[in-house]
Formats: structure tokens, sequence, C-alpha cells
């Protein structure tokens, strides 16, 4: 049982190149997450998916496209990298928090460490 | 979602007790209170979660008064591996929306 798994683990980029992360998880779970995490910034949600098919902004979604065509995949993509990009993302999955007894716990990924150059 | 406000960092020495303190408002009368612990270079991780009144498990206990205002987080007699940040989070049990964690307190345990 692997969890969550995010790929590529790290990667650097110049301005302007494309690029996708993967997250992939293996719960069944229904809700999915991208955050970013810059350094004195704590974790802030770039977008989320509360279902497959579906997806939502966050706080700080621009830039940044999302997709969740697969219930066990969210891809996060940056169109046309920007060195504000640089950053630590990380992909969480829960179970559907409309169901008694689940706490919404998030369980998240490994990081995708990423540098625009 | 609740606005949540907690201290920015906290010391404190080994084996001694740790509470910290997360001030929560607004927060909606369906909104639980979760508190999570981020290792350096790792993704956090969930420690706790309660609604009211006082929940406890292997590894800490959350207090939240009645008027749900604030709530703390303890951690007994603490270890350098306590190290971490925590997280204190309001969202609500009863709906799909949106998890937002804040910049989280970072506690440094000293020997």
């Amino acid at each position: 049982n692997a969890g969550v798994t995010q790929t590529p683990k790290f990667r650097v980029l110049k301005t302007g190149q494309s690029m996708t992360l993967l997250c992939a998880q293996d719960m069944n779970h229904e809700y999915m997450y991208w955050y970013r995490q810059d350094p004195g910034m704590g974790l802030r949600l770039i977008h989320y998916s509360v279902g497959e098919g579906t997806t939502a902004k966050g706080e700080v979604p621009d830039g940044y496209n999302v997709s969740r065509l697969k219930k066990q995949n969210f891809l996060l993509g940056l169109e046309s990298a920007a060195p504000s990009q640089t950053s630590v993302y990380f992909c969480a999955s829960s179970y559907i928090r409309l169901k008694a007894a689940n706490t919404g716990e998030l369980f998240f990924g490994e990081g995708s460490r990423l540098t625009v150059l | 979602l609740a606005k949540i406000t907690q201290p920015i960092s906290m010391d404190s020495y080994e084996g001694q007790e740790v509470n910290i303190t997360c001030s929560h408002n607004n927060i909606a009368t369906n909104d639980y209170i979760t508190w999570y612990q981020q290792f350096p270079s790792q993704g956090p991780r969930f420690i706790i979660q309660g609604y009211k009144t006082k929940v406890t498990n292997e590894v800490a206990s959350l207090f939240i008064p009645a008027d749900r205002k604030s709530s703390t987080l303890s951690l007994p007699r603490v270890s350098l591996s306590d190290t971490a940040v925590y997280y204190c989070l309001g969202y609500p049990m009863n709906r799909d929306d949106k998890i937002i964690f804040g910049k989280g307190t970072r506690l440094h345990i000293l020997p």
C-alpha cells in the first residue's frame, strides 16, 4: 500500500518551460489537494478536487492548472513556469467528509521540490 | 472557514509538557478543530481532532472550551523528536470545502 505518491520528487525548469506534477493515491479517496510550501509561509492551497472530474480553486491558483480525469490521479500543471513558482509542492488526499466517523484526515505525499531558474 | 491565529514559534525543553493555543473566534457551528504535525522535508500528518471538551489519543490531548473560540494542543513530556511545525485548522465535517493550513507554530525542543 503506497499511499500518496508524487512524481517527480525533484525538477529544475527554466523560465517559460512547462511541466506536470503527478499525484497518485491508492486509498480510493474522494478528495485530493495540491499545496505549495515556501519558507515562512506554511502551506497554501493551490487547487483541490472533491471527486473524479471536478476541480476547484484554492488560495493561490494563478499560474497553475489541474485535472482529475481518474479518481486516483490528480495532476498539477505549470504552463509557463516562473521563478515565483519555485517551491515544494505537496499533494494530499482524504476520504469524503460527508460520512459519519470520518475525521477528514489528509494523507500527504513526500513532496516535489521544483526550482525555476 | 475559521480564521486561525496561533503563535509563530515556541521553545521548550525535553521532558516538559507543551501547550500550543490556537484562537478561532469566528469558528462556525459545523467546524471541527484539527491539528497536524510536520517534520522537516515531510508532508504534514494528522495528530488529533475535536469538536468540544477534551479529546486524548496516544500522541496528544486537545482541549476545546465550551465557547469554542480557542483550543489547546497539549503534548506530554516532549522529546527532541517532537521538534516540528504544528498546524491548527478548522473545517466543516458536513460539506465539501477547501482545507486551509496557515503558517503553523514552529516548536523547537531543547535538550
